[in-house]
């Protein structure tokens, strides 16, 4: 079973342009998760899917970022304008039920540099 | 709000047994999770815990006290590949709902 997969593995772009992060989730996992861990700091929450509706997206920095989940399968995360603030690591995970013991699929990320 | 405190690094040499602990303050508890993550690989799922209690899981185990906000996760007969960032990671339902809320993790180095 492939696990959750992430495009690309390293993105750098200047400030100001926009990037896309790709996310596939684990097949038939509803739950899909996006996270981000700037350096020096713990993984922290920005939003939740359920199928293609947004289920909680308070984690969300501002409106320069916007995600999709078009269908319900995969997920895409685009920074525009990306600002210098928003290099690090973005992970996306995937789980199948929404109860107690959730445990969460997670992908490698993708390494976002901003210069 | 919630904040998990772990300690950032640890030592420890093969064979030996490690404890790495973790508290947390949080609103609307809902489970602790463990997780390994290897330099530039995804965080894996160790261990949950929702009930006071050890849970024992091969070399690995967790303990969990809801009411000192505590958690430990022990790896026993530690071995070279047990070198990696270990995550606590707590379920709030008053923060963010089922997403889970980390801690800053803890990265353990083990030597021979």
């Amino acid at each position: 079973e492939a696990g959750v997969t992430q495009f690309p593995s390293h993105s750098v772009i200047e400030k100001g342009q926009t990037v896309t992060l790709r996310c596939d989730p684990i097949s038939g996992h509803d739950n899909l998760y996006w996270y981000r861990r700037v350096m020096g700091k713990e993984i922290k929450f920005l939003l939740h899917f359920v199928k293609e509706s947004k289920q909680d997206e308070s984690g969300m920095p501002n409106n320069r970022f916007l995600a999709e989940r078009t269908g319900g399968t995969y997920s895409t995360l685009k920074v525009q304008p990306a600002e210098l603030e928003d290099s690090g690591v973005y992970f996306c995970a995937s789980s199948q039920v929404t109860h107690g013991d959730e445990k969460l699929f997670f992908g490698s990320g993708t390494q976002l540099s901003v210069l | 709000g919630q904040n998990i405190d772990q300690p950032t690094e640890m030592t420890a040499t093969e064979g030996a047994i490690v404890q790495i602990n973790c508290t947390y303050q949080t609103s609307g508890f809902n489970g602790l999770f463990w997780y390994q993550q290897h330099a530039g690989e995804a965080p894996t799922f160790l261990s949950y815990n929702v009930l006071d209690g050890l849970e024992e899981k091969g070399r690995f185990s967790s303990f969990l006290s809801r009411s000192k906000g505590y958690s430990y996760l022990l790896l026993k007969e530690l071995q070279m590949k047990d070198s990696a960032s270990y995550l606590c990671a707590v379920r709030d339902l008053t923060q963010a709902g089922t997403a889970l809320i980390f801690g800053k993790g803890t990265t353990l180095s083990v030597s021979s």
